[in-house]
């Protein structure tokens, strides 16, 4: 295992479509997040997985956002009729459950571009 | 909530020498870890140091090590013999325990290294 993948790592797309990015965690890892980072800022959390079930979304995901996780394997992120305002990198991280804490992995990112 | 602060946007340090990034944060949490992440140019982010707030010990990963100063607030990461390939994007980060890996960032410093 290479660690956490996301795919595409680049997207540009126009004002008002749907995009769909992908996150394959770390094979072992039941615990996948979603963060955003624009520019000049860190990341910010948007939500996260325990397995398949979605236990938690920050109020910075709104209606146009939605978060799969089928099976509990890997994730999807998609931002429907997209704004200008969406343009940012898109970071997955996963993690294992134990202990009191555990390191979450991050992948490289999606960089969204909306034009 | 918790607010992470970076106050230094972008720093410089000659090979070989030391450099301290700042960081302070507010929490109301008595139990909590704290982070320095790295993110190199389109590399992904990866962690560099841990804190848990119960250890009065300071944290130190060879090169690497923070002064964590619990009633102020601060936590600072210290780079000694600074390398090339330390150039990179840092993020403060907090996470309360118990929180299923749940990172709060701050805006990130910029680190160059120079010959």
């Amino acid at each position: 295992d290479t660690g956490v993948s996301q795919d595409p790592r680049h997207k540009i797309t126009k004002r008002g479509q749907n995009v769909t990015f992908r996150c394959d965690p770390i094979s072992e890892h039941n615990r996948l997040y979603w963060y955003r980072q624009t520019l000049g800022q860190g990341p910010e959390f948007l939500t996260y997985f325990q397995n398949e079930a979605q236990l938690e979304k920050s109020r910075l995901l709104s209606d146009r956002f939605s978060a799969e996780r089928p099976k509990g394997s890997f994730s999807t992120l998609e931002i429907q009729r997209t704004e200008q305002g969406d343009s940012a990198m898109y970071l997955c991280a996963s993690s294992w459950t134990g202990g009191a804490w555990t390191e979450a992995f991050f992948g490289q990112g999606t960089r969204l571009t909306v034009v | 909530a918790q607010t992470v602060t970076q106050s230094q946007p972008e720093m410089s340090v000659q090979e070989a020498e030391t450099v301290t990034l700042s960081c302070t944060y507010d929490t109301s949490e008595n139990n909590y870890y704290l982070f320095w992440y790295k993110q190199p140019p389109s590399r992904q982010m990866i962690l560099v140091i841990r804190q848990e707030a119960y250890k009065q010990q300071n944290a130190t990963e060879n090169r690497f090590s923070v002064n964590f100063q619990k009633a102020a607030k601060s936590f600072s990461l210290k780079i000694s013999d600074s390398q090339l390939g330390d150039t990179a994007m840092y993020f403060c980060a907090f996470m309360r325990a118990g929180t299923a890996s749940k990172l709060t960032f701050g805006t990130g410093t910029r680190l160059q290294v120079t010959l």
